[in-house]
């Protein structure tokens, strides 16, 4: 069955360093997500991305993010200047049309030092 | 702001037993409710949604229940096996063709042989 894969499975880096975290969804799938989980706390939604346009975002989603679909295949989120409070799992999904159920990557772990 | 609440962390379930798994809502424009479950190192994976306009959808072994009066969904697993052992997150939309998920804090769910 085809998957949402991410890389890498764990990133770490410090504070005020770039990030990009990549993500390959599902081939036939149209609609992408960013969604992150801090260590014990919820899912929470990050930014949707359809039509090669960012269609919604969160008030997480401010300057030092963007996503960026550069070549069809890949979805990555960079984080432009890091924060300590970044760290977290970071989950990548897709899906095919705008009320299918999304389809989850296994996540990155972005720890900021 | 806790649109969607699991109220109970952990639930431990004897296998073959039902499982019951509860999430309250606040928002009564939410539209379209989504079942997930987790394993420890993987990305969310869909089990069952509902639609709104439906109080009952069955898959297999897996059963979800709406009541919007009460703003009240749960999901029923029976009978309960090993493998279902998992972190079960509740998730809600407000509909459209982007619908950011809402997310519950999740339930762990562990089933006892």
């Amino acid at each position: 069955e085809p998957e949402v894969t991410q890389t890498p499975s764990h990133q770490v880096t410090q504070m005020g360093q770039e990030v990009i975290l990549r993500c390959v969804p599902i081939s036939n799938h149209l609609y992408f997500y960013w969604y992150r989980q801090i260590l014990g706390q919820k899912v929470e939604f990050l930014v949707s991305f359809y039509n090669n346009e960012i269609s919604e975002k969160s008030e997480i989603f401010d300057d030092q993010f963007s996503v960026e679909r550069p070549d069809g295949s890949n979805f990555t989120l960079k984080i432009r200047s890091t924060k300590l409070e970044d760290s977290a799992m970071y989950f990548c999904a897709s899906r095919v049309r705008g009320n299918s159920p999304l389809h989850f990557g296994n996540g990155t772990r972005l720890t900021v030092t | 702001d806790q649109q969607v609440k699991q109220n109970s962390p952990s639930l431990s379930v004897q296998e073959g037993r039902i499982s019951i798994l509860n999430c309250d809502y606040t928002n009564s424009m939410f539209d379209y409710f989504l079942w997930y479950k987790k394993y420890p190192a993987e990305g969310p994976t869909f089990l069952i949604s509902i639609s709104s306009i439906k109080d009952k959808n069955e898959d297999g072994r897996f059963t979800v229940f709406l009541n919007k009066s009460a703003k009240h969904l749960s999901l029923h697993i029976v009978p309960s096996q090993p493998g279902d052992s998992a972190v079960y997150f509740c998730a809600a939309s407000l509909g459209g063709s982007n619908y950011q998920l809402i997310w519950g804090a999740g339930t762990k769910l562990i089933i006892k042989p």
